[in-house]
């Protein structure tokens, strides 16, 4: 059973336009977070969500933004999307904020920027 | 801020023998350190994992054994199988870091006929 859902799978846009991606989770999880992973890189963390409080890395550019409207659901927003935009993005959720807790990761959206 | 580095980039071993991927990390502080094992396209899933009170874990035929003493840990997978093949990540998190992992750079595994 789907446990971290990511729709779309496959999300091709336009340099500029702007792009959501979604995330939804049946664990019941507090934590929700989202990482970029680009070809042959590691995943790198965008941001996390500790049930509503949001959590910004300081790298992450201000072109992205997210929202957690509840628990089950997390949404990815790409203001301006540019070339180097283009990348997978997974969700990944884990049952807490402790330092041991597992993290379980989405099947990723592949975004296209043309 | 905690760094994780992996070595080999690249690991082709002939199908049944074994292979070790090596990690190493530069917090002492931190205590959890999971693998996952990404094939192409799609996510990474976790494979095993250890906290930093254990020096050795195993699942059939992958382990990982940790050394704190020299900040390092390794993860170890025999009898190799074509279905092996794929990208393997390690990562560390620290104590008090809440759950925050660093990822490793990733090792592209291919297990050959």
């Amino acid at each position: 059973d789907a446990m971290v859902i990511q729709n779309p799978r496959y999300q091709v846009t336009q340099f500029g336009k702007p792009v959501t991606l979604s995330c939804s989770q049946t664990l019941n999880h507090n934590v929700m977070y989202w990482y970029q992973q680009k070809s042959s890189q590691a995943p790198k963390l965008l941001f996390h969500y500790y049930d509503k409080d949001f959590n910004n890395e300081a790298d992450t550019p201000d072109n992205f933004q997210s929202r957690r409207p509840n628990t089950s659901f997390c949404f990815l927003d790409i203001r301006s999307p540019g070339l180097g935009d283009a990348a997978m993005y997974l969700c990944a959720t884990s049952r807490d904020w402790g330092a041991t807790d597992t993290q379980y990761f989405g099947p990723g959206t592949r975004l296209t920027v043309l | 801020g905690e760094n994780v580095e992996q070595h080999p980039s690249t690991l082709s071993v002939q199908e049944g023998d074994s292979a070790v991927i090596k990690c190493t990390y530069s917090d002492s502080a931190s205590n959890y350190f999971p693998w996952y094992k990404q094939e192409l396209g799609k996510r990474p899933q976790l494979i095993i994992d250890i906290r930093s009170n254990v020096g050795e874990k195993k699942d059939q035929r992958i382990a990982v054994t940790l050394n704190k003493t020299a900040k390092h840990f390794s993860l170890h997978i025999t009898e190799t199988q074509p279905e092996d093949s794929a990208v393997y990540f390690c990562a560390a998190k620290l104590t008090g870091g809440g759950n925050k992992l660093t990822f490793g750079t990733g090792t592209q595994l291919k297990v050959e006929l």
